[in-house]
């Protein structure tokens, strides 16, 4: 059965203190591995792709890594503002039916206080 | 770019009345869309495929009969929730994939928070 876990479920850092979140997965013939960032009361909001085992991505503060079994989320120095829930997501192989399925994890509460 | 809305935002109800929610895709086309059900400290669960011409696909355990999916054109999606019961209170979600982009990235709209009283 194909599962996401995240981990830890919730995180509390100060201002500048950097850390890393985990995903973790079992889907054989992974297509992609999505993050998003979720606002309380809000749909999620895209930050990156991820496609095969060793790719890296950045955006600001964000880095993104995938290896062959799990990605980590990496917030260098976070701020504030980087409060939110961030989501993980894979993309299982096409077995018939519905296409392009996500399925995520149940995400990391991430707080940063000044 | 690849911007998703929702209508509503908010939505409360009685029991036993019917909601509509509209899903639109805002600056590009989008033949395929997602519904997803959010509750509460929980992740997202993808409830069907919609497909702009065709049937949804639902996932298992999902009555196509109380969650009705119309995809009439290539920027709009709905979900009817039919008979809605307080069971069904929740945050709905939508997402669209731009056709036109080669990866297979989902954009997300805002959301839609259903109370059924």
């Amino acid at each position: 059965e194909d599962q996401v876990t995240q981990s830890p479920e919730a995180l509390r850092l100060q201002e500048g203190e950097s850390s890393s979140l985990n995903c973790s997965y079992t889907v054989s013939g992974l297509r992609g591995l999505f993050w998003y960032r979720q606002d309380p009361g809000k749909g999620p909001e895209f930050l990156f792709t991820l496609y095969s085992a060793g790719e890296e991505k950045e955006k600001e503060r964000l880095k993104a890594t995938l290896t062959k079994k799990e990605s980590f989320l990496h917030i260098t120095a976070p701020k504030p503002e980087d409060s939110a829930t961030y989501l993980c997501a894979v993309q299982p192989p096409y077995r018939g039916g519905a296409t392009n399925k996500l399925i995520f994890g149940t995400g990391t509460l991430l707080a940063v206080q000044p | 770019g690849a911007v998703v809305s929702q209508h509503p935002s908010r939505v409360i109800c009685k029991s036993g009345t019917s909601v509509k929610i509209e899903c639109r895709s805002l600056d590009f086309q989008a033949t395929t869309m997602f519904w997803y059900r959010q509750f509460p400290k929980q992740s997202l669960m993808l409830m069907a495929t919609s497909n702009e011409g065709s049937k949804a696909t639902y996932e298992q355990g999902v009555e196509k009969d109380k969650f009705l999916i119309n995809h009439a054109s290539l920027t709009l999606s709905t979900l009817t929730v039919t008979s809605a019961h307080p069971e069904d209170s929740s945050f709905y979600i939508c997402s669209a994939r731009d056709e036109k982009v080669p990866t297979d990235t989902q954009y997300f709209g805002p959301g839609t928070r259903l109370t059924v009283l």
